[in-house]
């Protein structure tokens, strides 16, 4: 079965300075894998994913993600937080389910604050 | 406006009462889900459905049913809510179902 671990549930960091979200990863075969964003009470919403193509995903708002196979990783980056970046991030890795559809998995989620 | 709605954005209810969850969306998508998210635990799923008339059940399907008589509403009872179910509750849609999904803006759901 597939999992998703997010190795760090809280992470702060000073405006400016790089973002580092750590996810690990567990599948039998090729995932496809995504983070989602959560801003406070808010709904979730894609940031980017990864489907086997290019191992360097770029998404929105100067996020992007490496899928590493050899560590099972798919951490998620940016080179400078912004204010606006702190919010609930989600890796989730997507697992066949018996529907014949793709169910996502999530992990725990970590909370990013960005301090001034 | 175009999207996915929940509603009620947030609801009290007693212990045994039966409450009901809706969920629209406006694209036609295939798929449609509930979660629901509690401290610690991510996301989990309750139901999915796959088209009008198909659902079936996901991680924690117990004290929840669903139905899906037309494609763009799927809502959730809670046939005789318990303290346990307080949590936020998600819907989300996909066209095909392959993991892009977009996402309601939550129902905050709390059993006193």
């Amino acid at each position: 079965a597939q999992s998703v671990t997010q190795l760090d549930s809280h992470v702060s960091v000073s405006e400016g300075t790089p973002v580092l979200l750590r996810c690990n990863y567990s599948s039998s075969y090729s995932p496809s894998l995504f983070w989602y964003v959560q801003h406070p009470n808010k709904g979730l919403q894609l940031l980017l994913k990864y489907t086997s193509a290019a191992t360097l995903v770029k998404g929105i708002n100067g996020f992007e993600a490496e899928f590493k196979k050899s560590e099972t990783s798919f951490h998620l980056t940016k080179p400078s937080a912004h204010m606006s970046d702190a919010a609930e991030y989600f890796c989730v890795v997507s697992d066949l389910f018996s529907g014949g559809y793709n169910k996502l998995i999530f992990g725990a989620g970590t909370r990013l604050a960005v301090h001034p | 406006d175009a999207g996915i709605t929940q509603s009620p954005r947030y609801k009290i209810t007693e212990t045994g009462r039966q409450v009901t969850l809706m969920c629209h969306q406006t694209w036609s998508h295939s798929y449609m889900f509930w979660y629901r998210q509690d401290l610690g635990h991510g996301l989990r799923l309750i139901y999915y459905s796959a088209a009008a008339d198909i659902t079936d059940k996901g991680e924690v399907p117990d004290g929840y049913v669903v139905s899906r008589s037309k494609t763009e509403n799927f809502p959730l009872t809670l046939e005789s809510a318990t303290r346990s179910q307080t949590s936020v509750y998600f819907c989300a849609s996909s066209e095909s179902g392959e993991g892009t999904y977009t996402f309601g803006s939550g129902t905050r759901l709390t059993v006193v």
